[in-house]
């Protein structure tokens, strides 16, 4: 089965810092994609990849950026994180099918 | 743009009860349609999807769904809600392009609590 690893489930960052949030799949899918959850406001995407150093921005990238260097590797950095990131994200691969699958997500707290 | 809608932020049913949730969609050309679920403290889980066939997708844990194009509605249902089906639902829309136009956009998602 699929599996798409987060590195970490819970972070607490302080105002200011650089933060990697790294995810990692293991099934050779060429999208790759990230998004937080805030209550209220479901899944928004921030960013996807389609192949590897290919990157898009999704609908909510202000503040983020991304790396993908390796087919199973896709970051997302917080290059000076804030208050108003504090959420949940969640990193997702997909099929050639359609079929997303997702990390359990990392829980970060900005402070 | 793309958009989905869930209407209802919160359902509750009593364990045995049929269910059914709301998806509304905004879409420019053939919806791929999705619902997920998200038990507490997990990622997200697949229960079906639709590109194209039969209305009528089964999908997985006793769920189907309706696609309907004149109501750009895609409802999800259950005959007999279990405790365990106590999540929340995501409705999501989309499309197949494994170029820059890929991507899914999720509802808000509906929070289901059954009662016993």
């Amino acid at each position: 089965d699929v599996k798409v690893t987060q590195s970490s489930r819970y972070l607490v960052k302080r105002t200011g810092e650089k933060v990697f949030l790294e995810c990692v799949q293991d099934m050779d899918h060429e999208n790759m994609f990230w998004y937080r959850q805030d209550p209220g406001l479901g899944l928004r995407l921030i960013y996807f990849s389609y192949d590897v150093k290919m990157k898009e921005k999704g609908d909510i990238p202000e503040g983020y950026s991304v790396s993908r260097e390796k087919k199973e590797r896709f970051s997302l950095i917080l290059e000076s994180a804030s208050t108003n990131q504090t959420s949940m994200y969640l990193c997702a691969s997909r099929t050639s099918g359609g079929k997303l699958f997702f990390g359990s997500g990392t829980q970060l707290s900005v402070l | 743009a793309q958009s989905v809608t869930q209407p209802d932020i919160h359902i509750t049913v009593s364990e045995g009860a049929s269910l059914e949730l709301r998806c509304n969609y905004s879409y420019g050309a053939t919806p791929y349609l999705f619902w997920y679920v998200q038990s507490p403290g997990q990622g997200l889980q697949l229960l079906l999807k639709y590109f194209s066939g039969d209305t009528l997708v089964q999908g997985i844990k006793g769920f189907e769904a309706e696609f309907k194009r004149s109501q750009s509605s895609f409802n999800l249902r259950k005959p007999s809600v279990h405790w365990s089906d106590a999540a929340e639902y995501f409705c999501a829309v989309g499309d197949l392009n494994t170029g820059t136009a890929s991507k899914l956009t999720f509802g808000t998602g509906t929070r289901l609590q059954v009662t016993l």
